[in-house]
């Protein structure tokens, strides 16, 4: 059964700072991997989509790669902004199938 | 193109009675999910349809639980006999049939607490 785990679970930065939030997936037989934004008591906002195929997404500040075979995701977001603290989520979806597999998300502050 | 919607937003229901919830998918997207998500997690997936049909059944959807999507449009969900541990956000989300069908988009949610 695959397993999507999200370090850190909480992250705070002051505003201006780049950061990192981590993704890791135990099956690697997947079609792709989605990163998305949640804000307190609403539904999740698509952010970045990655084929399996592919390396790295960009929109704007946010860039996030892909390293299928270790199972590994990053989603880098420069120069961070108080509209920016947000539940992040990663998804995967697996070969063969329609559902998402979410991890836990990180919650993000930043502090301006 | 005004997104998925789902209503109610929130629904406040005693232990033991039956709540029904709708979600409206982005129009011309023929793909429709269930998910739930309790506080502190991610969302779980329930089912799935592609049209009107249900294609897919996570082991969560107890007999309890049951979904429909007739003609192919809005989608509703049934909880029967409801219990404290139903409370969740249940998240409705719609794809479509073109390039972009990997993209799935999300509902604001209906938020479910059983007393």
């Amino acid at each position: 059964k695959q397993e999507v785990t999200q370090i850190p679970a909480a992250l705070s930065v002051p505003e201006g700072e780049n950061l990192v939030l981590n993704c890791s997936f135990t099956d690697s037989a997947i079609y792709n991997l989605q990163w998305f934004r949640q804000d307190p008591g609403k539904g999740l906002t698509s952010l970045l989509l990655i084929q399996s195929s592919q390396r790295e997404q960009t929109s704007g500040r946010l860039n996030a790669s892909l390293d299928k075979s270790s199972g590994r995701s990053t989603l880098y977001i420069a120069a961070s902004q108080p509209g920016d603290s947000a539940t992040y989520l990663c998804a995967v979806t697996q070969t063969g199938a329609n559902n998402l597999f979410f991890g836990t998300g990180t919650r993000l502050t930043v502090i301006p | 193109d005004t997104g998925v919607s789902q209503d109610p937003r929130h629904k406040i229901t005693k232990r033991g009675q039956n709540v029904t919830f709708r979600c409206d998918p982005i129009s011309e997207h023929n793909r429709l999910y269930w998910y739930r998500q309790t506080l502190g997690q991610g969302p779980e997936f329930l089912t799935y349809f592609q049209n009107e049909a249900q294609l897919e059944k996570s082991r969560l959807l107890s007999d309890r639980f049951s979904a429909e999507r007739p003609k192919g449009s809005f989608s509703t969900l049934e909880i029967q006999r409801t219990e404290q541990g139903d409370s969740a956000m249940y998240l409705c989300a719609s794809s479509s049939p073109g390039t972009d069908r990997q993209t799935q988009y999300f509902g604001p949610g209906t938020r479910l607490l059983v007393l």
